[in-house]
């Protein structure tokens, strides 16, 4: 089974912290995504890796940004964290059009 | 606005009942996935149903879709109290993923 972990299920920030959240998949998988999920907006890509040291930009890209030096890992970071970037994270590898989600991490900046 | 968007944004049956939930999309597609989410948890795959192909079943699960009106549906039969959950069709429109809002299904024992 593919198994996405992600390093946090929640975690609490202050407002201009640098905010690192890292996922991880065991599957070998090309592909990997961060999305934000909030309440009336569903999930919103905020960037997603094609490669290992390849980003593009999502939906939503402004105030974060991404880095994958391995394969099998994808962080997000948030430069300085803000309390309208209080969300669910969520993020997901694939292979082909399948994508596997990792539990989530719920972020509380105050 | 979402590529996705499924209807209605809530559904409360009792256990035993049919399940029916609704997507629709706005521009062709390669194909379309549902998957399911439990509270507070990520999201889990559930089936895909490609753009030709019309029905799609997997155990309790129906999907069908009609690309002539950019749209699919899900058919949950005998639902479950461990049916309760958020259901998302999702999109791939120039190669980048879009889920709708999702539809929230309550199963009530």
């Amino acid at each position: 089974d593919v198994k996405v972990t992600q390093s946090s299920r929640y975690l609490v920030k202050r407002t201009g912290e640098k905010v690192f959240l890292e996922c991880v998949q065991d599957m070998d998988h090309e592909n990997m995504f961060w999305y934000r999920q909030d309440p009336g907006l569903g999930l919103r890509l905020i960037y997603f890796s094609y490669d290992v040291k390849m980003k593009e930009k999502g939906d939503i890209p402004e105030g974060y940004s991404v880095s994958r030096e391995k394969k099998e890992r994808f962080s997000l970071i948030l430069e300085s964290a803000s309390t309208n970037q209080t969300s669910m994270y969520l993020c997901a590898s694939s292979l082909g059009e399948t994508q596997y989600f990792g539990p989530g991490t719920r972020l509380l900046v105050l | 606005s979402q590529q996705g968007e499924e209807d209605p944004q809530a559904l409360s049956i009792q256990e035993g009942e049919n399940a029916t939930m609704n997507c629709s999309y706005k521009t062709s597609i390669n194909n379309l996935q549902w998957y399911r989410q439990n509270s507070g948890r990520g999201l889990v795959h559930l089936i895909l149903i490609r753009s030709n192909e019309r029905e799609k079943h997997s155990g309790r699960l129906r999907v069908t879709l009609d690309t002539s009106k950019k749209s699919s549906s899900l058919l949950i039969t005998a639902s479950r109290a461990a049916d309760t959950a958020s259901y998302f069709c999702a999109t791939y429109p120039a190669g980048k993923s879009t889920f709708g809002d999702g539809t929230t299904l309550t199963v009530k024992p």
